[in-house]
């Protein structure tokens, strides 16, 4: 079945990095988008961006330029989310959701799956 | 960029209650809004996709309408297993913005 499994909570401390991965399984993973979603806690859903898994090529919302890289290993079906100079503001679940259809032609598409989640908690 | 606003932002409701939540966006989207349903400390589950078409699987008694820029998501019959937080979404374009939500409890 289509699936998306993340990689496990992570605690880290202020000014640190995390990696926090999504391994697809059960569908051509350059076939569709992969997009990023940040839930704080007691929060709504934010969407954070997405990356083209065909081209490489990221897109950034507002507010997450700068520190927040998105990759790919194609290789192993995985995507990636990277968090630099961590805040205690960074404390929050982060979930990949499956997106648009890329091939044979881009259309738009809704989040599903969604992974698990990854809790990310930044405290000194 | 276009908004998207959910009301009520909160509501509670008797078991069978026709329960109606409304997502309004600040700029036509055509169809191309999703319902989520987010159970406490669950990941969000798709409902709706392209305003009015129930996922396969997901209880009859949720429906969506609209286009354009108002939509709304009703639980024709409130049951307890359907407390939880519920998102709109907009799909057709970035940002890929989300309503604020409605959490929807039992009175």
């Amino acid at each position: 079945q289509v699936q998306l499994v993340q990689s496990g909570s992570e605690l880290k401390k202020p000014g640190a990095s995390v990696k926090v991965s999504c391994k697809a399984s059960g569908y051509t993973f350059t076939s569709y988008a992969m997009n990023w979603v940040r839930q704080a806690p007691g929060q709504g859903l934010e969407w954070m961006g997405w990356i083209n898994t065909n081209t490489g090529n990221p897109t950034y919302a507002q507010g997450f330029t700068g520190r927040f890289v998105f990759s790919l290993d194609t290789s192993v079906s995985t995507a990636y989310l990277q968090i630099s100079s961590l805040k205690a503001e960074d404390t929050a679940v982060y979930y990949c959701a499956r997106g648009d259809i890329l091939t044979p032609y881009h259309r738009y598409n809704w989040f599903d799956p969604w992974g698990q989640g990854t809790l990310v908690t930044v405290s000194s | 960029d276009i908004q998207m606003t959910q009301s009520p932002s909160s509501l509670s409701a008797s078991v069978g209650d026709r329960v109606t939540i409304t997502c309004r966006a600040s700029q036509g989207i055509s169809n191309y809004l999703a319902w989520y349903q987010q159970k406490p400390g669950k990941v969000p589950n798709l409902l709706i996709y392209a305003a009015s078409t129930l996922r396969s699987g997901v209880p009859s008694r949720f429906s969506g309408s609209g286009s354009g820029t108002d939509f709304t998501l009703t639980i024709s019959s409130l049951q307890p297993e359907d407390v939880a937080t519920y998102y709109c979404q907009k799909y057709n374009s970035a940002p890929r913005t989300f309503g604020g939500g409605t959490k929807v409890e039992i009175k």
